[in-house]
């Protein structure tokens, strides 16, 4: 079956150092999402990625989905302590009925 | 409050109770789904419901059995569980199944089975 491997598992960075969470697909992707979870919380959608090298920011994020539809990125710029949490990405394959498949996540942990 | 809400918050049951859990939204979405987050897994989906009708049943066991009585309202019904079912069990809605649609999750039901 589909599966969306994530590395790292972990981070923990200083803050103000940037932060990437690297998202990696077994078979070709029809769009790909980001989530993150505060610790103790649920998981909160950021944003959706559909066409090939598509790039997108949101304030100091910045989301990536690669060429050949099958991994992504989220980069963190100068991370705050209010960046702490999981970060999953999930995929959808076509011929799947369209599953959102999720990954493990990557636990962001910020030392101010 | 995400507009997604999940009752109780928190539920501890023996294995030989019967429990229900519940969850509504009111963002006019017609797919809902369940999810189950255990530590150091990926979220697993178990359920789907698209336009009140199940679409999805991703091998899950019996004892676990889900009703959506309309759109809005998503249960599901335990019964006779295991310790290894205690997990974070997550309600999440949709415009409608399928592309291009972010999920609005509920803040979840932390369940402990002993």
């Amino acid at each position: 079956g589909q599966q969306v491997m994530q590395i790292p598992q972990y981070q923990h960075v200083q803050e103000g150092e940037d932060f990437t969470t690297y998202c990696n697909s077994s078979t070709t992707l029809s769009n790909i999402q980001w989530y993150k979870q505060r610790p103790g919380g649920h998981p909160v959608f950021l944003i959706q990625l559909v066409k090939s090298g598509e790039v997108k920011k949101q304030k100091r994020l910045t989301f990536q989905f690669g060429e050949a539809k099958k991994n992504s990125s989220l980069h963190i710029t100068a991370t705050q302590t209010t960046d702490v949490g999981t970060y999953f990405c999930a995929g959808r394959r076509r011929g799947s009925n369209y599953k959102l498949t999720f990954g493990k996540g990557t636990l962001l942990t910020v030392n101010p | 409050e995400t507009g997604v809400t999940q009752t109780p918050r928190h539920l501890v049951m023996g294995m030989t109770n019967k429990k229900s859990l519940k969850c509504e939204q009111h963002l006019g979405h017609n797919a809902m789904y369940w999810y189950k987050q255990s530590a150091k897994k990926p979220l697993e989906l178990m359920f789907v419901y698209n336009f009140k009708e199940q679409t999805e049943n991703n091998s899950v066991p019996s004892r676990f059995s889900p009703e959506c009585p309309n759109s809005s309202h998503l249960f599901l019904h335990l019964h006779t569980l295991q310790p290894e079912d205690s997990a974070l069990y997550l309600c999440a809605s949709s415009p409608a199944d399928g592309d291009n649609y972010g999920y609005t999750f509920g803040s979840g039901t932390r369940l402990t089975v002993v």
